[in-house]
């Protein structure tokens, strides 16, 4: 069984459309997080949420926005898409008030044309 | 979170021991040291965490100098399987707003 899905595994959009990447894991963990691996390879958080509710938010476009219906679906809604967001998504997960291992997703690969 | 500094690269022959230093000379008392890797173009995977003791699992062993400023993972018996980017990470764990900061990692070459 997989811990940690997402989909769609590639996703290749226009310019300015909106985009959905879906996030879910079946491992009982409260903390979800969405990660950018750009060209360079450089892994950067975007967001993490606890119990649904929203920890972290680095600095990211408001294009961007992370929806949480419930604690084993994290979703990232895009909104005008633009080249600069052609990277691999990671979605991750994990059990706070431990030693916080994260579970990551298989990625997804977002090119914008 | 404490800065953590790794060679860019390191080969390694298939079957002999693969040791990744990392330096984090910064690090505080309850930051624990975290391994993980990424193999190819798949999502990290977790190896191994520490405070300040040795740690050992199936997939490695950690090394923390006793003063916490460095350690060194190692992978007794590599494979080429192993080959993937390590990325050594310093966090305090039981932080529920405190995120994980990937360097760039070292990319290991284990060589036939």
């Amino acid at each position: 069984d997989t811990a940690v899905s997402q989909t769609p595994k590639y996703l290749v959009t226009q310019m300015g459309n909106d985009k959905s990447i879906k996030c879910e894991q079946n491992l009982g963990h409260d903390t979800m997080y969405w990660y950018k691996q750009d060209s360079k390879k450089f892994l950067k958080i975007m967001f993490s949420y606890n119990n649904k509710e929203l920890i972290i938010n680095e600095t990211v476009p408001n294009r961007f926005s992370p929806k949480s219906p419930d604690k084993a679906h994290l979703n990232l809604h895009i909104n005008s898409l633009e080249l600069g967001d052609s990277a691999v998504y990671f979605c991750a997960s994990s059990q706070e008030g431990g030693i916080n291992e994260q579970f990551f997703g298989p990625g997804t690969r977002l090119t914008v044309l | 979170d404490a800065k953590t500094t790794q060679p860019p690269s390191m080969d390694c022959a298939e079957g002999r021991a693969a040791n990744l230093p990392c330096n984090h000379s910064t690090i505080s008392g309850n930051e624990y040291v975290y391994w993980y890797r990424q193999i190819h173009s798949q999502g990290p995977q977790y190896i191994i965490h520490g405070l300040k003791n040795n740690e050992t699992n199936e997939m490695a062993s950690l090394i923390i100098t006793e003063d916490r400023k460095s350690s060194t993972l190692i992978l007794p018996h590599a494979t080429l399987r192993d080959t993937a980017v390590y990325y050594c990470i310093v966090r305090v764990a039981w932080n529920y707003g405190q995120n994980f900061v990937f360097g760039p990692g070292t990319r290991l070459s284990v060589l036939p």
